[in-house]
Protein backbone atom coordinates (compact mmCIF):
# COMPACT_ATOMS: atom_id res chain seq x y z
CA UNK A 1 0.00 0.00 0.00
CA UNK A 2 1.32 3.32 -1.10
CA UNK A 3 1.92 5.93 1.88
CA UNK A 4 2.81 9.35 2.38
CA UNK A 5 3.37 10.70 5.74
CA UNK A 6 4.43 14.34 5.98
CA UNK A 7 5.83 16.18 9.01
CA UNK A 8 7.48 18.99 10.16
CA UNK A 9 5.15 21.68 10.54
CA UNK A 10 4.78 23.99 12.94
CA UNK A 11 4.39 27.49 13.86
CA UNK A 12 7.44 30.03 12.86
CA UNK A 13 8.04 33.38 13.11
CA UNK A 14 8.22 35.77 9.98
CA UNK A 15 11.76 35.61 8.34
CA UNK A 16 11.95 31.65 10.01
CA UNK A 17 13.09 28.72 8.55
CA UNK A 18 11.61 25.22 8.27
CA UNK A 19 12.26 21.88 6.99
CA UNK A 20 9.46 19.39 6.05
CA UNK A 21 9.71 16.18 5.50
CA UNK A 22 7.58 13.12 3.25
CA UNK A 23 8.40 9.97 4.44
CA UNK A 24 7.17 7.57 1.48
CA UNK A 25 6.21 3.61 1.59
CA UNK A 26 5.07 1.18 -0.76
CA UNK A 27 7.00 2.00 -4.03
CA UNK A 28 9.76 2.09 -5.40
CA UNK A 29 10.25 5.79 -4.15
CA UNK A 30 13.35 6.25 -6.53
CA UNK A 31 11.87 5.56 -10.03
CA UNK A 32 9.11 8.48 -9.35
CA UNK A 33 8.65 12.03 -8.86
CA UNK A 34 7.82 13.85 -6.07
CA UNK A 35 5.77 16.94 -5.56
CA UNK A 36 4.62 19.40 -2.81
CA UNK A 37 1.77 21.36 -3.26
CA UNK A 38 0.03 23.39 -0.26
CA UNK A 39 -3.40 24.77 0.45
CA UNK A 40 -3.86 28.05 2.52
CA UNK A 41 -6.52 28.40 4.76
CA UNK A 42 -9.99 28.42 2.94
CA UNK A 43 -7.86 28.59 -0.15
CA UNK A 44 -7.38 26.45 -3.35
CA UNK A 45 -4.66 23.93 -4.27
CA UNK A 46 -0.81 26.03 -5.54
CA UNK A 47 1.65 23.99 -6.51
CA UNK A 48 5.24 24.38 -4.82
CA UNK A 49 7.90 22.20 -5.97
CA UNK A 50 8.71 19.25 -7.77
CA UNK A 51 12.03 16.39 -7.97
CA UNK A 52 11.68 13.98 -11.20
CA UNK A 53 12.65 10.27 -10.17
CA UNK A 54 15.25 10.26 -12.51
CA UNK A 55 17.54 13.20 -14.03
CA UNK A 56 16.91 14.92 -11.07
CA UNK A 57 14.98 17.64 -12.64
CA UNK A 58 13.77 20.60 -10.12
CA UNK A 59 11.01 22.90 -10.18
CA UNK A 60 9.44 25.94 -8.37
CA UNK A 61 7.09 27.75 -8.12
CA UNK A 62 7.67 31.89 -8.46
CA UNK A 63 5.96 32.25 -5.23
CA UNK A 64 8.73 30.02 -3.73
CA UNK A 65 11.79 30.77 -5.61
CA UNK A 66 15.18 31.60 -3.79
CA UNK A 67 13.53 30.92 -1.04
CA UNK A 68 12.49 26.91 -0.78
CA UNK A 69 14.84 23.77 -1.84
CA UNK A 70 13.51 20.57 -2.78
CA UNK A 71 15.30 17.82 -2.15
CA UNK A 72 15.25 13.35 -1.49
CA UNK A 73 16.94 10.90 -0.08
CA UNK A 74 16.15 8.02 -2.07
CA UNK A 75 18.12 5.12 0.46
CA UNK A 76 15.80 6.77 2.86
CA UNK A 77 12.67 7.25 0.74
CA UNK A 78 11.76 10.72 1.71
CA UNK A 79 11.23 13.89 -0.05
CA UNK A 80 12.29 17.61 1.98
CA UNK A 81 11.20 21.02 1.77
CA UNK A 82 13.10 23.25 3.15
CA UNK A 83 11.84 26.76 3.45
CA UNK A 84 13.56 29.55 4.22
CA UNK A 85 12.34 33.56 4.72
CA UNK A 86 8.74 32.35 5.98
CA UNK A 87 5.89 35.08 5.04
CA UNK A 88 2.85 35.27 6.48
CA UNK A 89 1.53 34.25 2.72
CA UNK A 90 3.29 31.20 3.31
CA UNK A 91 0.58 29.94 5.72
CA UNK A 92 -0.84 26.79 4.69
CA UNK A 93 -0.96 22.72 4.75
CA UNK A 94 1.55 21.59 2.91
CA UNK A 95 0.83 17.87 0.78
CA UNK A 96 3.51 15.63 -0.40
CA UNK A 97 2.19 13.97 -3.74
CA UNK A 98 3.82 11.49 -5.61
CA UNK A 99 3.77 11.53 -9.67
CA UNK A 100 2.25 8.91 -11.52
CA UNK A 101 4.01 8.93 -14.73
CA UNK A 102 6.08 12.05 -15.08
CA UNK A 103 2.96 14.12 -16.37
CA UNK A 104 2.22 15.98 -13.39
CA UNK A 105 -0.81 13.74 -12.62
CA UNK A 106 -0.60 13.15 -9.03
CA UNK A 107 -2.21 10.10 -7.51
CA UNK A 108 -1.18 9.68 -3.99
CA UNK A 109 -1.35 12.33 -1.50
CA UNK A 110 -0.08 12.53 2.08
CA UNK A 111 -2.50 13.87 4.60
CA UNK A 112 -0.40 17.29 4.51
CA UNK A 113 1.15 19.20 7.50
CA UNK A 114 0.32 22.57 8.54
CA UNK A 115 2.48 25.34 8.40
CA UNK A 116 1.90 28.76 10.33
CA UNK A 117 3.90 31.67 10.21
CA UNK A 118 2.43 34.41 12.41
CA UNK A 119 4.23 36.60 14.94
CA UNK B 1 -6.36 34.64 -9.97
CA UNK B 2 -5.44 30.90 -11.36
CA UNK B 3 -3.86 30.15 -14.67
CA UNK B 4 -6.18 27.88 -14.95
CA UNK B 5 -10.67 29.16 -15.24
CA UNK B 6 -12.88 27.15 -13.41
CA UNK B 7 -16.62 28.49 -12.18
CA UNK B 8 -16.67 29.13 -8.34
CA UNK B 9 -19.82 26.44 -8.39
CA UNK B 10 -21.82 24.36 -9.86
CA UNK B 11 -24.89 22.32 -8.49
CA UNK B 12 -27.57 19.62 -9.32
CA UNK B 13 -29.96 17.43 -7.77
CA UNK B 14 -29.51 13.52 -7.08
CA UNK B 15 -29.35 11.46 -9.61
CA UNK B 16 -28.69 14.20 -12.41
CA UNK B 17 -25.73 14.69 -14.41
CA UNK B 18 -23.24 17.69 -13.59
CA UNK B 19 -20.07 19.13 -15.96
CA UNK B 20 -17.62 21.26 -14.16
CA UNK B 21 -15.17 23.07 -16.93
CA UNK B 22 -11.44 24.17 -16.85
CA UNK B 23 -10.08 26.74 -19.13
CA UNK B 24 -6.48 27.36 -20.05
CA UNK B 25 -4.14 28.43 -22.69
CA UNK B 26 -1.86 26.56 -25.37
CA UNK B 27 1.08 26.16 -22.76
CA UNK B 28 -0.75 23.84 -20.35
CA UNK B 29 -4.00 22.70 -21.31
CA UNK B 30 -3.63 22.91 -24.98
CA UNK B 31 -0.37 21.35 -24.95
CA UNK B 32 -0.01 18.66 -21.85
CA UNK B 33 -2.34 16.52 -20.15
CA UNK B 34 -4.97 17.65 -17.46
CA UNK B 35 -5.81 16.28 -14.42
CA UNK B 36 -8.89 16.36 -11.99
CA UNK B 37 -9.01 16.08 -8.37
CA UNK B 38 -11.85 15.78 -5.78
CA UNK B 39 -11.26 17.53 -1.67
CA UNK B 40 -13.80 16.47 0.56
CA UNK B 41 -14.04 18.77 3.41
CA UNK B 42 -10.76 18.82 5.93
CA UNK B 43 -9.58 15.74 3.36
CA UNK B 44 -6.05 15.90 1.13
CA UNK B 45 -7.00 15.67 -2.35
CA UNK B 46 -7.85 12.44 -4.76
CA UNK B 47 -6.87 12.01 -8.45
CA UNK B 48 -10.17 11.21 -10.28
CA UNK B 49 -8.51 11.72 -14.07
CA UNK B 50 -5.55 11.46 -15.50
CA UNK B 51 -3.98 12.15 -19.15
CA UNK B 52 -6.87 13.78 -19.62
CA UNK B 53 -9.39 11.22 -20.08
CA UNK B 54 -8.51 8.46 -17.57
CA UNK B 55 -9.57 6.86 -14.72
CA UNK B 56 -8.09 5.31 -12.33
CA UNK B 57 -9.25 1.93 -11.04
CA UNK B 58 -11.03 2.41 -7.89
CA UNK B 59 -12.84 5.94 -9.54
CA UNK B 60 -16.29 4.01 -11.29
CA UNK B 61 -17.22 5.41 -14.61
CA UNK B 62 -19.62 7.71 -13.30
CA UNK B 63 -17.33 10.01 -13.79
CA UNK B 64 -15.29 11.23 -16.89
CA UNK B 65 -13.04 13.51 -18.39
CA UNK B 66 -12.12 15.29 -21.86
CA UNK B 67 -10.53 17.94 -23.43
CA UNK B 68 -10.88 19.93 -26.89
CA UNK B 69 -8.17 22.35 -27.07
CA UNK B 70 -7.29 24.79 -25.10
CA UNK B 71 -10.32 23.48 -22.28
CA UNK B 72 -10.96 20.57 -20.50
CA UNK B 73 -14.44 19.22 -18.68
CA UNK B 74 -15.42 16.83 -15.82
CA UNK B 75 -18.41 14.78 -15.91
CA UNK B 76 -20.31 13.36 -13.45
CA UNK B 77 -23.29 11.53 -13.52
CA UNK B 78 -26.03 9.45 -10.60
CA UNK B 79 -24.82 12.58 -8.51
CA UNK B 80 -24.58 11.12 -4.49
CA UNK B 81 -24.91 13.50 -1.76
CA UNK B 82 -21.09 11.97 -0.99
CA UNK B 83 -20.18 13.59 -4.70
CA UNK B 84 -20.27 17.11 -2.55
CA UNK B 85 -16.62 18.53 -2.36
CA UNK B 86 -14.34 21.18 -4.06
CA UNK B 87 -13.07 19.55 -7.75
CA UNK B 88 -9.78 20.89 -8.72
CA UNK B 89 -8.29 20.77 -12.69
CA UNK B 90 -4.65 20.72 -13.20
CA UNK B 91 -1.60 20.87 -15.89
CA UNK B 92 1.73 21.02 -16.43
CA UNK B 93 2.46 24.84 -18.29
CA UNK B 94 5.49 24.71 -20.06
CA UNK B 95 5.66 28.35 -20.22
CA UNK B 96 5.98 28.91 -16.38
CA UNK B 97 7.80 25.63 -16.12
CA UNK B 98 5.25 24.82 -13.25
CA UNK B 99 2.45 22.79 -12.35
CA UNK B 100 -0.99 25.19 -12.16
CA UNK B 101 -4.27 24.56 -11.09
CA UNK B 102 -7.84 25.87 -11.47
CA UNK B 103 -9.35 27.58 -8.62
CA UNK B 104 -11.71 25.09 -7.85
CA UNK B 105 -15.28 24.44 -8.34
CA UNK B 106 -17.58 23.21 -5.42
CA UNK B 107 -20.12 21.19 -6.42
CA UNK B 108 -23.63 21.16 -4.16
CA UNK B 109 -25.65 18.27 -4.97
CA UNK B 110 -29.19 19.68 -3.82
Amino acid sequence: EVQLVESGGGLVKPGGSLRLSCAASGFTFSSYSMNWVRQAPGKGLEWVSSFSGSYSYIYYADSVKGRFTISRDNAKNTLYLQMNSLRAEDTAVYYCARDRGNYYNLDYWGQGTLVTVSS
Amino acid sequence: QSVLTQPPSVSAAPGQKVTISCSGSSSNIGGNYVSWYQQLPGTAPKLLIYDSNKRPSVIPDRISGSKSGTSATLGITGLQTGDEADYYCGAWDSSLSAMVFGGGTKLTVL
